[in-house]
């Protein structure tokens, strides 16, 4: 079966700090694709970063970042600089079958 | 914006009713994935219709079903509502499965 587990149902920093979420999943698939998504308040989701299982180099969008290790089945993000428009539930998320499995989300909170 | 657009954005249904929602999927997109999103949950994958056909199932009973047009608008169809249905339904359009678009959601409350 393939899972994704989130173990982190909520957190909280202060404006400006670096956090970083995590995520483990399990599939038997060699080649696959993993993301990040952000749920805000208005509930649309919006993909933050992507990263395929292929490439070793962990991928980067301007503050966000990812730690991809492959044979431990984790795949966590980490957002530098927090600002407060980051507040907001996150997902990691893989695709399997060509659909996308989700975890249960972190809350995270910005601090002003 | 993603150009992908749900309506209603909410709704309040009764049990045994019967709701439609609606997605108007990106230009170009010719794939539509619905999931279902219960409060405090992550999204759990519906259906996914290509081209007008069902191209894959979640694990969902069939009064949940579905339909995608020729302009690859689609709709998702609940018959028998339950309360256990009140969910955000989202709605994702796709060209490859890996860049997928998601909607504002509909709120459905089974009252």
């Amino acid at each position: 079966a393939q899972t994704v587990t989130q173990s982190q149902p909520e957190m909280s920093v202060q404006e400006a700090e670096t956090v970083t979420l995590s995520c483990t999943y399990d599939t038997s698939e060699n080649n696959y694709y993993l993301f990040w998504y952000k749920q805000p308040p208005s509930r649309q989701m919006i993909l933050v970063i992507r990263q395929e299982a292929y490439k070793q180099q962990n991928a980067t969008e301007n503050r966000f970042s990812v730690n991809f290790q492959k044979a431990a089945k984790s795949f966590s993000l980490k957002i530098s600089d927090s600002q407060l428009g980051d507040t907001a539930m996150y997902f990691c998320a893989f695709i399997g079958d060509d659909k996308i499995i989700f975890g249960k989300g972190t809350r995270l909170h910005i601090l002003p | 914006e993603t150009g992908v657009t749900q309506s209603p954005t909410h709704l309040i249904k009764t049990r045994g009713q019967q709701v439609t929602l609606r997605c108007s999927s990106q230009s170009g997109h010719n794939t539509v994935s619905w999931y279902q999103q219960a409060l405090g949950q992550g999204p759990q994958f519906i259906f996914q219709y290509y081209r007008e056909e069902e191209n894959g199932r979640g694990n969902f009973p069939p009064r949940f079903s579905g339909l995608q047009f020729p302009n690859y608008s689609s709709e998702l169809n609940v018959n028998a509502l339950e309360l256990d249905d009140s969910a955000l339904y989202l709605c994702a359009s796709s060209e490859r499965p890996t860049e997928a678009f998601f909607g504002q959601g509909t709120r459905l409350t089974v009252v």
